[in-house]
């Protein structure tokens, strides 16, 4: 049971253009969402969150969007550089709980 | 250094033997998780311990794999009898108390684990 689905492995835009990355989830109750991005042979690292009050988190190029109804959220990064090649992993959880759902990763390249 | 540390990076085995993995989280961090990710999956979460309360087992595999965390700071993931399938990298991450906020995790680098 895949609570939290990126359904897109992998993805490659063109540097300076957006990048759109796609995240959703069936759990209704989920209330928090976050994006990581990993680098090979690191481990994930924050880049920004979202909790369910809100449908826009912005941070500088990143920036999250969450559509309650459609259980979906996405991140986009405008403008994309080739330094943001990396696995990206969004993860879900509910307020009171302390377990993150972690979808598979969508393996993004930036092309020079 | 200031981040989640964790070791070995990297531990070969043969199969049937026990290995022993390390986590020291962030000072002041009271949540720890040890997640798996084996190859092309995301993550899988393993255990949760936070402060002095029991930890959360449930995503254990099976009674081969237990952990422990001394002393409110580092921990141990042990896996006896180590399996092929259970090759992946193993991540530790830490957070400030989590249940009732929302405080992103920081992870550790992880340990690649390698059973021939």
């Amino acid at each position: 049971d895949q609570q939290v689905k990126q359904n897109s492995p992998s993805l490659s835009v063109q540097e300076g253009r957006i990048s759109i990355l796609n995240c959703d989830y069936t759990n209704s109750m989920f209330d928090y969402f976050l994006w990581y991005k990993k680098y090979p042979a690191e481990g994930p690292t924050f880049l920004i969150s979202i909790s369910s009050i809100k449908d826009k988190n912005e941070d500088g190029r990143f920036t999250v969007f969450l559509n309650k109804s459609a259980k979906h959220l996405s991140l986009h990064i405008v403008p994309s550089q080739p330094g943001d090649s990396a696995v990206y992993f969004c993860a879900a959880k509910t307020s009171g709980t302390y377990k993150y759902i972690f979808g598979t990763g969508t393996r993004l390249k930036v092309l020079a | 250094g200031a981040g989640v540390s964790q070791s070995p990076s990297n531990k070969v085995t043969e199969k049937g033997k026990d290995v022993e993995l390390r986590c020291d989280p962030i000072s002041g961090h009271t949540a720890l998780y040890w997640y798996r990710q084996s190859l092309g999956q995301g993550l899988e979460f393993l255990i949760y311990f936070q402060g002095n309360s029991a930890p959360d087992k449930s995503g254990l595999p099976s009674d081969r794999f237990s952990a422990e965390r001394t002393g409110g700071s580092v921990s141990t993931l042990t896996i006896q009898r180590t399996q092929q399938e259970d090759s992946a990298v193993y991540l530790c991450a830490s957070s400030l108390v989590a249940r009732f906020s929302s405080q992103p995790q920081h992870f550790g680098d992880g340990t690649r684990l390698s059973i021939l």
